[in-house]
């Protein structure tokens, strides 16, 4: 069964630093992978999305992360984080299995000081 | 278009009580899905369908019910509402494609049952 991992559930940085969220998945099948951002008191949106084309992907809002088969990760990077980046982050993973459910990991929520 | 919407926004309810959430989408799509967040365990599966007439059991069914008998609706029932049952709730659709798997999220029902 795939499963789905992220590092931190709170990662702190100044605004200008580079942003690093970090995620591991497992999977038995080729994955599909997620990166969704949630603002306070709103849904879920895409921020970017994994589907065996590139290995580097860019989402919205300057965000960007890399799959890597070997290290079996899907980081989600942004070179200079914004105070409106402040969210929580979703990491996902979703296999072509019946109905193509997606499992998400616990959250990151990313702090961004002035 | 509205995309996904839930209603209604806030509930509480007593212990023993049920109740219905609505969840519409007004995008065609065939798939839709509901969540629960609780703090610390990220997003998790409930029930989602493939169509019209077809739904299937996520990663924690028990204590609710869904049906799907148009493609726009996919109304969840609590049938006797419990504490644990307290939570965010998501309602989420998307093209049931292998290529095009991303979620689109309703705005959520913050339920509390005392």
């Amino acid at each position: 069964a795939q499963s789905v991992t992220q590092l931190g559930s709170h990662v702190s940085v100044s605004e200008g630093a580079l942003v690093l969220l970090r995620c591991n998945y497992s999977s038995s099948v080729p994955p599909y992978l997620f990166w969704y951002v949630q603002y306070p008191n709103q849904g879920l949106q895409l921020l970017l999305k994994y589907t065996s084309a590139a290995t580097l992907v860019k989402g919205i809002n300057g965000f960007e992360a890399e799959f890597k088969k070997s290290e079996t990760s899907f980081h989600l990077t942004k070179p200079s984080a914004h105070m409106s980046d402040a969210a929580e982050y979703f990491c996902a993973v979703s296999v072509n299995t019946g109905g193509f459910k997606t499992i998400f990991g616990a959250g990151t929520r990313l702090f961004v000081k002035a | 278009n509205a995309g996904v919407t839930q209603t209604p926004k806030f509930q509480v309810l007593k212990t023993g009580q049920s109740m219905t959430l609505q969840c519409a989408q007004d995008m065609n799509h065939e798939y839709m899905s509901w969540y629960r967040q609780d703090p610390g365990m990220g997003l998790r599966l409930i029930h989602y369908s493939v169509g019209a007439g077809i739904t299937d059991q996520g990663e924690v069914p028990n204590g609710y019910n869904v049906s799907r008998s148009t493609t726009e609706d996919f109304p969840l029932r609590l049938l006797s509402a419990a504490p644990s049952q307290t939570s965010v709730y998501f309602c989420a659709s998307s093209i049931h494609s292998p290529e095009q798997r991303e979620q689109y999220f309703g705005p959520g029902t913050r339920l509390t049952v005392t």
